[in-house]
C-alpha cells in the first residue's frame, strides 16, 4: 500500500519555466508534509515543509500548495535552473513523536539551459 | 563538523562479511533514523531511537542490527546479508517530534 503517491517520475522543463510536482496521500492523520532534493551522490536535503493548516508556503521560488480536502500537495518552482536538476521527494509524516517519514518515489527534474 | 556524517561511503562486501555502519549527528538532535533507499523504490523507515530507545523498527531483517549508544551516534551492524540488501543506507537525525529530519549523504552498499 503506497500511502503517498508522486508524480510526474521524471520533468524536463526549460530555463526560465515553471516546475510543478504533485503528491497525493490517504491518511488523513499526516500533519507534516515536507519536500525533499536530492542531488546525486547527496543525501536528501529539506527544501520546504508545510503543515495542513495551511494553504500555501512560499521560500523564495519555491512554492508548495495544499489542498486538505482533496489530500493533495504539490511543489512549484518558479524560473527554474539547471541548478535546480535534481531528484525531489514529497514526504508526509503521522503526528507526534514517531518521527515516521512517509516518502514518495521522487521525480527527477531536469533543467534545460 | 556540522550535520550529520556517515562512514564509510562506499563499502563492498561478501555475503559473509560482517561490517558496520556509522552515522554522528553534530546538531543536538535527540532522535536518529536508518533509511534504505533502493533504485526506483520510495526511501523505507528501517529503524527509529528517541532519547538512545528503539522505537520503530519496520519489519527490518535480523541481519540488520542498530545499535545507539547515545544521541549523537548510531550504528548499523551488518551480517550475512543478501544481494537485494546492495542499496544507499542513510542516516537522519532531528529533535524529538520528528520534524524536520536532516539527512547524511549516504553509504552506498553493494553486496557481492
Amino acid at each position: 500500500q503506497q500511502q503517498v503517491k508522486q508524480s510526474p517520475q521524471s520533468l524536463i522543463v526549460q530555463k526560465g519555466g515553471i516546475s510543478i510536482i504533485n503528491c497525493a496521500y490517504e491518511n488523513t492523520a499526516f500533519d507534516y508534509f515536507p519536500w525533499y532534493q536530492q542531488f546525486p551522490g547527496k543525501g536528501p536535503a529539506l527544501l520546504i515543509a508545510i503543515r495542513p493548516d495551511v494553504s500555501e508556503k512560499k521560500e523564495g521560488r519555491f512554492t508548495i500548495s495544499f489542498n486538505k480536502s482533496a489530500k493533495q500537495f504539490s511543489l512549484h518552482i518558479m524560473d527554474s535552473q539547471p541548478g535546480d536538476s535534481a531528484t525531489y521527494f514529497c514526504a508526509a509524516s503521522y503526528p507526534g513523536n514517531t518521527g515516521k517519514l512517509i516518502f514518495g518515489q521522487g521525480t527527477t527534474l531536469q533543467v534545460k539551459p | 563538523e556540522t550535520g550529520v556524517t556517515q562512514t564509510p561511503r562506499h563499502l563492498v562486501m561478501g555475503m559473509t562479511n560482517k561490517k558496520s555502519l556509522k552515522c554522528e549527528q553534530h546538531l543536538g538532535h535527540n532522535a536518529m533514523y536508518w533509511y534504505k533507499q533502493s533504485a526506483k523504490k520510495p526511501l523505507e523507515l528501517m529503524f527509529v531511537y528517541n532519547f538512545k530507545e528503539q522505537t520503530e523498527n519496520n519489519s527490518v531483517p535480523s541481519r540488520f542490527s542498530p545499535e545507539c549508544p547515545n544521541s549523537s551516534h548510531l550504528f548499523l551492524h551488518l551480517h550475512t546479508l543478501q544481494p537485494e540488501d546492495s542499496a544507499l543506507y542513510l542516516c537522519a537525525s532531528s529533535q524529538d517530534d520528528g520534524k524536520p529530519q536532516h539527512f547524511g549523504d549516504g553509504t552506498r552498499l553493494s553486496i557481492l
